[in-house]
């Protein structure tokens, strides 16, 4: 798995912001950072990716330190189908690949 | 535009069963992938074809062979099924190869090897 670290799971109620950190110390300095997003039953699907500081589009928000090795995914104003796994990918042991890690479960009530 | 389709969506096998996994994506992506996911483990990768023409072992391959049948299919074959490979196995494609591009998976297929 890779050598990142996020919560296992998280609750939010409808029009709530969820924010989910995920920690990976040893992503290279030339890497993108990735968030991939689970819904039951299916696979998982990109959401987004930066490189520094700010990114945004229309599904989320991704917050990244300089010193890279944390990275921030904010989702604004939750609905009850944000509820899913969402994963942040990191370096494998080689450092050659960035893989998933175990991911967070949102849950999101009304 | 169908993405990447998976075949079958269901399998129930006996141990020691064959059976092959199919996976086809129409956006002409160069690079393909099979994963497995089991319940607290997120998504392993068994095998991966950067291009068409060439196969390499990701981080759980034994036990299973792969083909890259041409650009469009790459195939996932268990020759001798056993239980531990009960799982639900992903098909994803991607641009290439490079760290980074974004994959785009399939439904999965949900396999039962007893």
């Amino acid at each position: 798995l890779a050598k990142t670290t996020q919560p296992i799971s998280m609750d939010s109620y409808e029009g709530q912001e969820v924010n989910i950190t995920c920690s990976h110390n040893n992503i290279a300095t030339n890497d993108y950072i990735t968030w991939y997003q689970q819904f039951p039953s299916q696979g998982p699907r990109f959401i987004i990716q930066g490189y520094k500081t700010k990114v945004t589009n229309e599904v989320a928000s991704l917050f990244i330190p300089a010193d890279r090795k944390s990275s921030t995914l904010s989702l604004p104003r939750v609905s009850l189908s944000d509820t899913a796994v969402y994963y942040c990918l990191g370096p494998n042991q080689a450092g050659t690949a960035l893989i998933f890690g175990k991911g967070t479960t949102l849950s999101v009530s009304s | 535009n169908a993405g990447v389709t998976q075949t079958p969506k269901f399998q129930v096998l006996k141990t020691g069963q064959s059976m092959t996994l199919q996976c086809a994506q129409d956006m002409n992506h160069n690079s393909m992938y099979w994963y497995r996911q089991d319940p607290g483990m997120g998504l392993r990768l068994i095998y991966y074809s950067a291009s068409e023409g060439t196969t390499d072992k990701g981080e759980v391959p034994n036990g299973y062979n792969v083909s890259r049948l041409n650009k469009r299919e790459f195939s996932l074959r268990l020759e001798s099924a056993a239980p531990s490979q009960t799982s639900v196995y992903f098909c994803a494609s991607s641009p290439g190869h490079e760290k980074g591009s974004p994959l785009h998976f399939g439904n999965g297929t949900r396999l039962t090897v007893t």
